[in-house]
């Protein structure tokens, strides 16, 4: 079964406009992270944040977490169209590290 | 290239066939993982290595699925007398080391007719 669970399941909007995904998962984690993936392609890493961290940027993204709620967002400011993707939440939490990956945000965005 | 690389891209079979896929991860990763991924799923984590031991295997793995990572260099994984409910996308990650980003490779999509 799958922990995260992102919400909305498909986001569209115009080139230069914020795109806010949320993520809510269900057991206690080491940390979470945020994958993007291209239509039919492999899943490339975006950002990664620890169980102690509240806030974390990388570029255009900013990740946010309240373990409190088991939340987290996504924030990608002044999107372009080449962030056109699905974007997971996965997290982590068992002893292997394997992680476990929500059904994906699917974003459009055009130009 | 020094990602991670998968072999081959795309597998058409015949139900009842057995397949192999081939993963190989960067070099100096020690975990290498396997996951599922069905259309309009995210992954599902079906087993992975640290070195040459397999330990973890998730439920999803069945007594037809295989996996092995000899030397702890690459990893295969064989699905026996295919089912169409085994068409998906395969794919392998690695990393270096506990808790940290995964890289993946593009991925086997497996097509079971």
């Amino acid at each position: 079964s799958q922990q995260g669970e992102e919400d909305p399941q498909a986001l569209s909007i115009q080139e230069g406009e914020n795109a806010t995904m949320n993520c809510s998962y269900k057991t206690s984690i080491n940390n979470l992270q945020w994958y993007r993936q291209n239509s039919g392609r492999g899943l490339v890493h975006l950002i990664l944040i620890r169980s102690n961290e509240r806030e974390k940027h990388s570029g255009r993204l900013r990740v946010t977490l309240d373990t409190s709620k088991k939340s987290s967002s996504l924030l990608i400011t002044a999107s372009r169209a080449a962030d056109t993707a699905s974007y997971f939440c996965a997290t982590d939490a068992g002893s292997g590290y394997a992680l476990n990956f929500g059904k994906g945000t699917s974003l459009l965005v055009t130009p | 290239d020094t990602g991670v690389s998968q072999n081959p891209r795309h597998k058409i079979t015949k139900r009842g066939q057995n397949v192999t896929f081939r993963c190989d991860p960067i070099s100096e990763h020690n975990r290498l993982y396997w996951y599922r991924q069905t259309l309009g799923q995210g992954p599902e984590f079906l087993t992975y290595f640290q070195n040459e031991a397999q330990l973890e295997k998730s439920r999803l793995l069945s007594d037809r699925f295989s996996a092995e990572r000899p030397k702890g260099s690459f990893s295969t994984l064989e699905i026996q007398r295919t089912e169409q409910g085994d068409s998906a996308m395969y794919l392998c990650a690695s990393s270096h080391g506990v808790g940290g980003e995964q890289f993946f490779g593009p991925g086997t999509r497996l097509t079971v007719l």
